[in-house]
């Protein structure tokens, strides 16, 4: 069985510009959830999209934003890049039971974004 | 509002002995609790969970951890450290009353394991 598997693995863009970050989640898994990973913040939430909705946003910028298809591929997309953008994203998917979303969250290795 | 602490940026032991890694979290309802691992640029994998039952849960790759109410703790552990065991370790706790899924991580601690 296929993990999360992120696109592209590495990225540096140039101030200013944007960027759009791929992930495919596990075949079957409908909830994608992003989060950005920095030394000095941590781990944090951006959103988490289920059946093309967005569910839920963490406290970052309107220049973060995302969007899931329905075949719940999933991408996030980051305007007007400023350099405290550089970190690594990470996307995890879950399999919805119940509606109980207790079951792990498989995260995928990353994509790694450096803007100078 | 949800939160975790690891209190020790790093946890340093010796190839055999045993190792603990501490995690306190707290959350207006009940938790859900999770432990990652990560290894240099890679994502995080997935170790243990905690949702209800036993209050010892055991892993992958030999860890364990152990749920205490009262103590609003979940501290990773493992009887005998292995080199390879080397990395970063994030404990998570997501709030059964939250409606959102979203995880609420710790600082992380790097466990180094010398030979």
């Amino acid at each position: 069985k296929a993990g999360v598997t992120q696109t592209p693995r590495y990225l540096i863009k140039t101030r200013g510009q944007q960027v759009t970050l791929s992930c495919s989640p596990i075949s079957g898994h409908r909830s994608v959830s992003w989060y950005q990973q920095t030394p000095g913040q941590g781990l944090q939430f951006l959103f988490e999209y289920f059946s093309e909705t967005q569910r839920n946003k963490g406290n970052f910028p309107g220049r973060f934003s995302g969007r899931q298809f329905s075949n719940s591929r999933s991408e996030m997309n980051v305007s007007t890049l400023e350099l405290g953008d550089s970190a690594l994203y990470l996307c995890a998917s879950r399999q919805t039971s119940g509606g109980t979303g207790i079951t792990g969250y498989t995260f995928g290795s990353g994509t790694r974004l450096t803007v100078v | 509002a949800q939160s975790v602490a690891q209190p020790e940026d790093q946890v340093n032991v010796a190839e055999g002995n045993p190792l603990t890694v501490k995690c306190t979290y707290s959350v207006s309802g009940n938790p859900y609790l999770f432990w990652y691992v990560q290894y240099p640029n890679r994502g995080l994998q997935f170790l243990l969970k905690y949702i209800t039952g036993d209050n010892l849960v055991k892993g992958s790759y030999g860890f364990e951890a152990e749920f205490n109410k009262s103590q609003t703790s979940f501290h990773l552990k493992k009887p005998s450290a292995l080199v390879s065991d080397s990395a970063l370790y994030f404990c998570a706790v997501r709030d059964a009353m939250d409606s959102s899924y979203k995880l609420i991580f710790g600082s992380g601690t790097r466990l180094l394991v010398r030979p």
